[in-house]
């Protein structure tokens, strides 16, 4: 069964620290990668996406994720996290026709301490 | 605003009550997703919409769940006799064919 796991359930960390976030997926076939973002009070937003290319994905707000195929890993990096970084962060996974379901871990919960 | 929309925004019912969400979707977008999610885990695919087709539901959608889109805009989300274990955030998505999902603010629903 396609599958989506975040290893870190609640990351704590002081403004200007160095961030990454690990995802890794199970799936049989060809995979579009996503990270999402929720800040307090606010909807699901996307960061960032891989659909084909270059494996290294620059997203919004400094963040980037590196896909590595042959460990089935999409983890997200931020060099240096601000205070409004504090959110959930999702990694999901869909098929290789873009728009199918999305698979989602189930999430990391980001504090970052000014 | 241009984004996905959801109404009502919290909905809270007693124990076998049926309830019904809106969802209006970014309006050139083809499909249209329903998702639920509870407390401490990520969202879990329900539905979803092509124009006005249903294409894939998930074993989630127990007959008690209902989704229409009838003119391949707006779609409901209707959950007959409703239990406590419905009580979740429901989250409406669109996007174009083989392109990102864009969410919508969700309907927290409490059954008590």
């Amino acid at each position: 069964a396609q599958s989506v796991s975040q290893h870190n359930h609640h990351v704590i960390l002081s403004e200007a620290a160095s961030l990454e976030l690990g995802c890794n997926y199970s799936y049989g076939g060809t995979v579009n990668l996503f990270w999402y973002v929720q800040y307090p009070g606010q909807h699901l937003q996307l960061l960032l996406k891989y659909f084909s290319g270059d494996p290294l994905v620059k997203g919004i707000k400094g963040f980037e994720a590196e896909f590595i195929k042959s460990k089935f890993s999409f983890n997200l990096r931020k060099p240096s996290v601000q205070w409004s970084d504090t959110a959930e962060y999702f990694c999901a996974v869909n098929g290789n026709q873009a728009g199918t379901a999305l698979i989602f871990g189930k999430g990391t919960t980001l504090s970052v301490s000014s | 605003d241009t984004g996905v929309s959801q109404d009502p925004r919290h909905k809270i019912t007693k124990r076998g009550q049926n309830v019904t969400f809106r969802c209006d979707p970014i309006s050139e977008h083809n499909r249209l997703y329903w998702y639920r999610q509870t407390l401490g885990q990520g969202p879990e695919f329900l539905t979803y919409f092509q124009n006005e087709a249903q294409l894939e539901k998930s074993r989630l959608l127990s007959d008690r769940f209902s989704a229409e889109r009838p003119k391949g805009s707006f779609s409901t989300l209707e959950i007959q006799r409703t239990e406590q274990g419905d009580s979740a955030m429901y989250l409406c998505a669109s996007s174009l064919i083989r392109d990102e999902q864009f969410f919508g603010p969700g309907t927290r629903l409490t059954v008590l």
